[in-house]
């Protein structure tokens, strides 16, 4: 099992330019979600899903975009990266929706992304 | 508005210490969860309580749920440089909002020798 990958690792953007995060799971996980990380401020959700074809939006959705055609995977667009999105981003996945049992939410290795 | 209040945000101590982290509400959280994070890496989950008042041990580190679930606490006994890491709770949303989780800003540990 590679548990939770993401790609890439590093990522320098232009003000403007569209990029694409990859997330992928190999644990036959229903919910996956997409966190950032800015100094100071924990992890804040951005989109997550509950299952193929279904997602919703966190507390941050605002210049990002989901979707979820496959249990195995779940990209993050941005659509016109902003310096304000300069942080890492994490991907994570759980067997089942928190709130229904000690669920274990597993955390990828993070993609840091600078844009200029 | 955080939704989670950690503290203190910077802890640094001396090798055999005891320290306590508090996370605190004012929402009721279904479960609430202790992650560990190390530089570079994603957090890693460390225990999940869900029962008011309920206490669970992972070795030298002592985790309680508060009555009302609202608030939680992490005491670590004799503290070691190993235990040096940003220690970050998390709380799963109920109702109509199942499937979110709300992280606190975390607490930076720092065990010195």
């Amino acid at each position: 099992n590679a548990g939770v990958t993401q790609t890439p690792k590093f990522q320098v953007l232009k003000t403007g330019q569209s990029m694409t995060l990859q997330c992928a799971q190999d644990m036959n996980h229903e919910y996956m979600s997409w966190y950032r990380q800015d100094p100071g401020m924990g992890l804040r959700l951005i989109h997550y899903s509950v299952g193929a074809g279904i997602t919703d939006q966190g507390e941050v959705p605002n210049g990002y975009n989901v979707s979820r055609s496959t249990t195995e995977d779940f990209p993050l667009r941005l659509l016109s990266a902003a310096p304000s999105q300069t942080s890492v981003y994490f991907c994570a996945s759980s067997y089942s929706i928190f709130g229904r049992g000690r669920e274990t939410q597993y955390f990828g290795p993070g993609t840091r992304l600078l844009v200029l | 508005t955080q939704l989670l209040e950690q503290s203190p945000q910077f802890l640094s101590i001396q090798e055999g210490e005891n320290l306590t982290v508090y996370c605190n509400s004012s929402s009721v959280f279904s479960s609430l969860q202790w992650y560990r994070q190390e530089p570079g890496e994603g957090p890693v989950l460390l225990v999940t309580v869900v029962t008011g008042g309920e206490v669970k041990k992972l070795k030298r580190l002592t985790f309680q749920f508060g009555d009302a679930r609202k608030d939680s606490s992490l005491h670590i006994t004799a503290a070691q440089p190993g235990d040096t890491g940003l220690y970050l709770c998390a709380g799963a949303d109920r109702g109509s909002t199942l499937g979110r989780l709300y992280f606190g800003r975390g607490t930076q540990l720092t065990v010195w020798p």
